[in-house]
């Protein structure tokens, strides 16, 4: 079975810039979060869509933002791009809402530089 | 606040060595912990994970983990590690808001001498 997958896998964008991010889940899972990972950090929240309904949202600005289809894929929105905002975007999936008993599957990432 | 922390961001061990990564947690009930490794350009792939019962959970290649809650603690070790190991290895809890939303550490990078 393919994993989660991820377009593009690089990106470069000028400050000011608009973005989108795309993700598609494993066949099955309902459930689809986004995560950011700046260089030398771990990886910090940023969503979570479950049945296409936003179930939790991290500490970042309302310049993200994202939306989940019938297909249950899943995009992710970057307005007014900074400088800040170059990353390492991941994408995981799951079958339930919690990760209790279903543990998120990582996709390779889209690295994102803003220059 | 939920919190990981990660204390050795470097570790260099010898191809063979044995290996213990660290992570201590802050968390006021029982925690669900997860141990993944990120290969350089990868994404995330888990090595094993927490919910409850044996503190010792076993997980693929060859890696184990032991929960300690008097220490607040969740221990990676390998008894012999290969050359392939050398990667970032993230330890993470899981936030008691009860969505999939996962609060890592910094990550330990593990290089592999031969």
């Amino acid at each position: 079975d393919a994993g989660v997958t991820q377009s593009p896998t690089h990106l470069i964008k000028t400050r000011g810039q608009h973005v989108t991010l795309r993700c598609s889940p494993i066949s099955g899972h309902k459930s689809v979060s986004w995560y950011q990972q700046v260089l030398g950090q771990g990886p910090q929240f940023i969503f979570q869509y479950y049945e296409k309904e936003e179930r939790g949202r991290g500490n970042f600005p309302d310049r993200f933002s994202a939306r989940q289809f019938p297909n249950y894929s899943s995009e992710l929105n970057v307005n007014a791009l900074l400088l800040g905002d170059s990353a390492l975007y991941l994408c995981a999936s799951s079958t339930r809402q919690g990760v209790n008993n279903s543990p998120l599957h990582f996709g390779n990432g889209t690295r994102l530089t803003v220059t | 606040a939920q919190s990981v922390t990660q204390p050795d961001i470097h570790i260099t061990v010898s191809e063979g060595a044995s290996l213990e990564l660290r992570c201590n947690y802050s968390y006021g009930a029982t925690p669900y912990l997860f141990w993944y490794v990120q290969s350089p350009g990868q994404g995330l792939q888990l090595l094993l994970k927490y919910f409850s019962g044996d503190t010792l959970v076993q997980g693929i290649k060859g890696f184990e983990a032991e929960f300690k809650r008097s220490q607040s603690s969740f221990n990676l070790r390998k008894p012999s590690v290969h050359w392939s190991d050398a990667a970032e290895y993230f330890c993470a809890v899981e936030y008691s808001g009860g969505y999939n939303k996962l609060i890592f550490g910094a990550g330990t990078r593990l290089a592999v001498h031969p």
